[in-house]
């Protein structure tokens, strides 16, 4: 198994400003995601944290506003830039050691006022 | 993707059996079935999975239909904890990410 935590735990945060989560899992693991979840809806990916390399992002999900970086197997940061109202959300890492199970973060809440 | 057809809610009493189904008629050969759940401010939780053959672990089984089409997800004792959101998601053997749709909420009654 792994155990996946993540900070901050929730923040608010201005209109303008950049966040930067963390995501730290106990043991190596292979592939990292981003998602995110408004509320009340499901969750939607951003994208996959490549370690070494840049991430991969999903349709509608961009670098510059969510940079991601993954200097190793166990770490991976989502910078969530220029922030808006709209970008309130929970932020969810998840990590998948071995071939079928993936592990989620407890998530970081987010509100931009 | 292959897509997945849950019902948005379903309700229980607890200590019952709840069956949760899933439909995937558009289910391709290399798709493995699998089941997380989302319990109340919490990130989502592997269940089960499974490709062909029912499967069984101390969570739930699972019970796939012979052509493929549909699963259902059985808990045997449902108890209040189990009340989440069940996600019934479709997923190549790995490095993937998993594909969310709605999901069922489950509501478990005393």
């Amino acid at each position: 198994s792994a155990v996946i935590s993540q900070k901050p735990s929730r923040d608010i945060c201005q209109r303008g400003t950049s966040l930067t989560i963390q995501c730290q899992v106990d043991s190596q693991v292979t592939m990292m995601f981003w998602y995110r979840q408004q509320p009340g809806q499901s969750l939607t990916l951003i994208a996959t944290a490549n370690q070494g390399s840049e991430a991969t992002y999903e349709s509608g999900f961009v670098i510059d506003k969510f940079p991601i970086s993954r200097p190793n197997l166990t770490f991976s940061t989502l910078t969530v830039s220029n922030m808006s109202p709209e970008d309130s959300s929970i932020y969810l890492c998840s990590a998948e050691k071995g071939i079928f199970e993936q592990f989620f973060g407890p998530g970081t809440r987010l509100t931009v006022l | 993707d292959a897509k997945t057809t849950q019902p948005n809610s379903m309700e229980s009493n607890e200590e019952e059996p709840v069956h949760l189904p899933c439909n995937h008629s558009t289910i391709s050969g290399t798709d493995y079935i699998h089941w997380y759940r989302q319990l109340p401010s919490q990130g989502p939780e592997y269940v089960i999975h499974g490709l062909t053959s029912n499967v069984n672990n101390r969570m739930a089984s699972l019970a796939i239909a012979e052509d493929r089409k549909s699963s259902t997800l059985i808990l045997h004792r449902a108890t209040l904890r189990d009340a989440a959101v069940y996600y019934c998601i479709l997923r190549g053997i790995s490095g993937y990410a998993l594909n969310f749709g709605k999901g069922t909420s489950l509501l478990v009654t005393p």
